[in-house]
């Protein structure tokens, strides 16, 4: 089935340091989303991403945070600076509208750890 | 907010067994469920969707829906070994994209 592969698979960092998850969404799919997981704890939504527009986006979705997708390449999501707090797996997913309708597929995740 | 929420949190079954998993919703708005399956080291992925109030069955499995009672559940026929994850109950408000989930079910079907 369709693939949304996630770059890198796990990332160590300093707090305050800067950081860009990487996504590889379905090739034809358009609406793009980041989901974070605290370990044991529910997964939550972060942000919607379309035509190169924020379309909606949670209160986890910091001033610290950022997402882009550059002429069709990787869909990121960038922290800057990043805080302890931000220690999670992040979950890329993509979707197509009709398909589902609005399935989203899901990456394996990046998890990230700040030290 | 919608809150959703699953139960039990664990269910062990016998191979062959049935399993059923439950999830509720407090949004009257929501229009859209789904069951998600996820192995670990993975992402979570989409077991079957449910738009209508009803059973809808696909193969060993069935999904209940009944928006009136804020409820959604999933049954798992003849359950296999391979059947064992982390259940998450979805759910999509009309007007919005995001997917609110639950806090999951750890299915393990025993040989």
């Amino acid at each position: 089935g369709p693939k949304v592969l996630q770059i890198p698979s796990h990332q160590i960092i300093d707090m305050g340091q800067m950081v860009t998850l990487n996504c590889d969404p379905v090739s034809n799919h358009l609406y793009f989303y980041w989901y974070k997981q605290i370990l044991g704890q529910q997964m939550e939504f972060l942000v919607n991403f379309y035509n190169g527009k924020v379309m909606e986006k949670s209160k986890l979705f910091k001033d610290q945070f950022s997402v882009e997708r550059p002429d069709g390449s990787y869909f990121t999501l960038k922290i800057q600076p990043t805080a302890l707090e931000d220690s999670a797996v992040y979950f890329c997913a993509s979707s197509f509208p009709g398909q589902g309708p609005y399935e989203q597929y899901f990456g394996p995740g990046t998890r990230l750890t700040v030290l | 907010q919608q809150k959703v929420q699953q139960s039990p949190e664990s269910l062990i079954v016998p191979e062959g067994g049935m399993a059923s998993l439950n999830c509720t919703f407090s949004d009257r708005n929501s229009q859209y469920f789904w069951w998600y399956r996820q192995h670990s080291g993975e992402g979570p992925k989409a077991l079957m969707s449910i738009f209508s109030n009803g059973d809808k069955k696909e193969g060993r499995f069935t999904a209940h829906l009944n928006k009136a009672s804020l409820h959604v559940s999933l049954h798992i026929k003849d359950s296999q070994p391979s059947d064992s994850a982390l259940y998450f109950c979805a759910v999509r408000a009309s007007g919005s994209w995001q997917l609110i989930f639950g806090s999951g079910t750890q299915l393990t079907v025993m040989p």
